[in-house]
């Protein structure tokens, strides 16, 4: 099993439309979860962090912790074109070894005009 | 600027001939990490460190080296690269590792070719 998993997609969504973004987790030492967005050949960019179990809202992203059942989710209200790439998720926490960072493999995610 | 820089952005280079990436950041992190990237595997971390002098192996370490001198910088070294290390490579760093401040931010990656 893979300790960060996320669909691969791709995901298609009409311009205006809400995306929705899901990752699960195995591993319950995580601390800290984060989305990033990854435009083809460029760097991953910081899109959200959340730390606690609950929503938290930035502009027309919102982030979903729930730890019991051990997934975080991305919405993204609005969607825009510009909003098409990959979406990494990403653990951060003491594992095995010692603190790291795990990514799951992304989302691609389409919004269509 | 805050930011972190990786040189060089493009190598291409044979089996066996030692090469070295660099990275580098202004924004007086503690944190730094190595990650490589390959189509459908995402990216998976190869060293980090925790602060001047402290380094630890990531998930997938062999036939790479690190090391810390100085807080802002942290190298990649390959000593004898192989195929199998064509890659993206992007270095990282944030502030701390704690629950507050510990957001990575990358630099602009490294595509590596080995021949």
């Amino acid at each position: 099993q893979k300790e960060v998993e996320q669909n691969s997609g791709p995901l298609s969504v009409p311009e205006g439309a809400i995306a929705s973004l899901n990752c699960t987790y195995s591993d319950r030492g995580s601390q800290s979860f984060f989305w990033y967005r990854q435009y083809s050949g460029k760097s991953p960019e910081l899109i959200m962090f959340i730390y606690s179990n609950g929503d938290k809202e930035d502009g027309r992203f919102t982030a979903q912790l729930n730890k019991a059942s051990q997934y975080v989710s991305l919405l993204i209200r609005d969607s825009q074109p510009s909003d098409s790439a990959t979406y990494l998720c990403a653990v951060r926490g003491y594992f095995t070894g010692g603190f790291k960072t795990i990514f799951g493999a992304g989302t691609r995610l389409f919004v269509k005009a | 600027e805050a930011q972190v820089t990786q040189n060089p952005r493009y190598l291409i280079t044979v089996t066996g001939k030692k090469l070295t990436v660099t990275c580098s950041q202004n924004m007086n992190h503690e944190y730094m990490s190595w990650y490589r990237q390959d189509p459908g595997l995402g990216l998976r971390q190869i060293y980090y460190s925790m602060n001047v002098e402290v380094t630890d192996k990531g998930d997938v370490p062999e036939g790479y080296k690190v090391s810390r001198k100085e807080k802002r910088n942290f190298p990649l070294i390959l000593e004898s690269p192989s195929p199998n290390q064509t890659s993206l490579y992007f270095c990282a760093s944030s502030l701390t590792i704690g629950t507050s401040g510990n957001e990575q931010f990358f630099g602009p990656g490294t595509r590596l070719t080995v021949l």
